[in-house]
């Protein structure tokens, strides 16, 4: 049974262009989470989604940042026009309903 | 809105003696409580969870952890540690059973010492 799976292991982009995460929750989950870990932080909560609907985008920043989980494919994390301060580790997570949450390998985005 | 604060950054053990990883939360409404560890260049994995019943809980790699609701606090331990236990440990709260997004710790870099 594989495990939540992210997508690029690490991703380097230069200033102003676009970065896309994708995320494959694991089978049979329906319910996908995005978090933000900068360096000697914590894990920071970006998103809640379901499929084909965002439940709770409160930790999301108002530009630039979007996220999807369509009803076919990978939850996507964009971020447009990426700064300096992108810099981070990305990590998704997915669950079935009501149970703790299950976590992916991350993605490493580093901004030139 | 729910916070949680590991007051230790980093905690440096001999290999076999025991280990104590605080965490404290504040919530006004009732959480459900993690423990999740993060090795290098690696996502989380749970360590043990506490949603209801007792306030002693088992999770895998024999940790344990106590919730104590009058000093919201909910600290890990482990009686004799290994040097496959050094990581960073993350403790996480959330209003669901785990349907909501987490709040996390800092965390805590537990070191092991030979």
């Amino acid at each position: 049974n594989a495990g939540v799976m992210q997508n690029p292991r690490h991703l380097v982009r230069r200033r102003g262009q676009e970065a896309r995460l994708r995320c494959s929750p694991m089978k049979g989950h329906s319910h996908v989470y995005w978090y933000r870990q900068l360096p000697e932080e914590g894990l920071k909560f970006m998103v809640y989604l379901q499929k084909e609907n965002i439940i709770d985008e409160s930790g999301m920043p108002k530009e630039r940042f979007s996220a999807e989980f369509p009803k076919e494919g990978p939850s996507i994390l964009r971020i447009q026009q990426v700064v300096r301060g992108d810099s981070a580790a990305y990590f998704c997570a997915s669950s079935p309903s009501n149970q703790p949450q299950h976590f992916g390998d991350g993605t490493r985005l580093s901004i030139l | 809105a729910q916070s949680v604060t590991q007051l230790d950054s980093q905690v440096p053990v001999f290999e076999e003696a025991p280990v104590e990883l605080r965490c404290n939360y504040s919530s006004s409404v009732s959480v459900y409580l993690f423990w999740y560890v993060q090795y290098p260049n690696q996502g989380l994995q749970l360590l043990l969870k506490y949603l209801s019943g007792s306030t002693l809980v088992k999770g895998i790699n024999g940790f344990e952890a106590e919730f104590n609701k009058s000093q919201t606090s909910f600290h890990l331990r482990k009686p004799s540690v290994h040097i496959s236990d050094t990581a960073e440990y993350f403790c996480a709260v959330s209003a669901g059973e785990g349907a909501d997004g987490l709040t996390f710790g800092k965390g805590t870099h537990l070191i092991i010492q030979p």
